[in-house]
């Protein structure tokens, strides 16, 4: 089975900031890994996949980097709307999503 | 417009069965695999299940596996989840997922539906 990790559980950014999460894999699973974002009461949106392809209609502040078993989403000047909680997510071996690591307000 | 929509969540005694569904409409539902991922009350995403597009391989998370079954019909773009020997642990809010590639498993889940919630309780 595979274990995912993020970090840090909660990232406290201020607005214009530069945001970086973390997300380790317990085996390689290439570039099959994707993030999501989720705000409080809504369904989350796919943000990036296969590692660093950003989704149709996402900013480009958002990218992703990584491959084998440590991934970084980057979200390079954080805006009122980006405060959520991040998951990623590998596709290598089924599914397995992270635990989430939530960007609040400095 | 792309839409998912689950229905037959509700509650249920543990032990019990509950059937969900998901109407899909604005693609062409036998192009995609599926999936059904739950997020239990304030706690993260799992993921239960998914099938390919021509049902010929489906998957389980280890929670689920012998109890939950996946399921399509392509002629009426609807996805199911047969869910038996329900437990406690399996209250969470039941979400429709569409893959992102086309045809096969992988890319992530571009398209969610708004979810159907599933208590399970005494």
């Amino acid at each position: 089975e595979i274990m995912m990790t993020q970090s840090p559980p909660t990232l406290s950014v201020s607005p214009g900031e530069r945001a970086t999460l973390s997300c380790r894999v317990s085996q390689s699973v290439s570039s099959n890994l994707a993030w999501y974002q989720q705000k409080p009461g809504q369904v989350p949106r796919l943000l990036i996949f296969g590692a660093s392809s950003r989704a149709t209609g996402i900013p480009v502040r958002f990218s992703g980097s990584g491959s084998g078993t440590e991934f970084t989403l980057t979200i390079s000047s954080l805006q009122s709307e980006d405060f959520a909680v991040y998951y990623c997510q590998q596709y290598h071996i089924w599914w397995t999503f992270g635990p989430g690591t939530k960007v609040e307000i400095k | 417009e792309v839409q998912l929509v689950e229905s037959g969540g509700g509650l249920v005694q543990p032990g019990r069965s509950l059937r969900l569904s998901c109407g899909v409409s604005g693609f062409t539902f036998d192009d995609y695999a599926m999936h059904w991922v739950r997020q239990a009350p304030g706690k993260g995403l799992e993921w239960v299940s998914g099938i390919t597009w021509d049902s010929l391989t489906k998957g389980y998370a280890d929670s689920v596996k012998g109890r939950f079954t996946i399921s399509r019909d392509n002629a009426k773009n609807s996805l199911y989840l047969q869910m038996n020997s329900l437990r406690p642990e399996d209250t969470a809010f039941y979400y429709c997922t569409k893959n992102n590639r086309f045809r096969y498993f992988g890319g992530g889940m571009d398209v969610w539906g708004q979810g159907t919630t599933v208590t399970v309780s005494s």
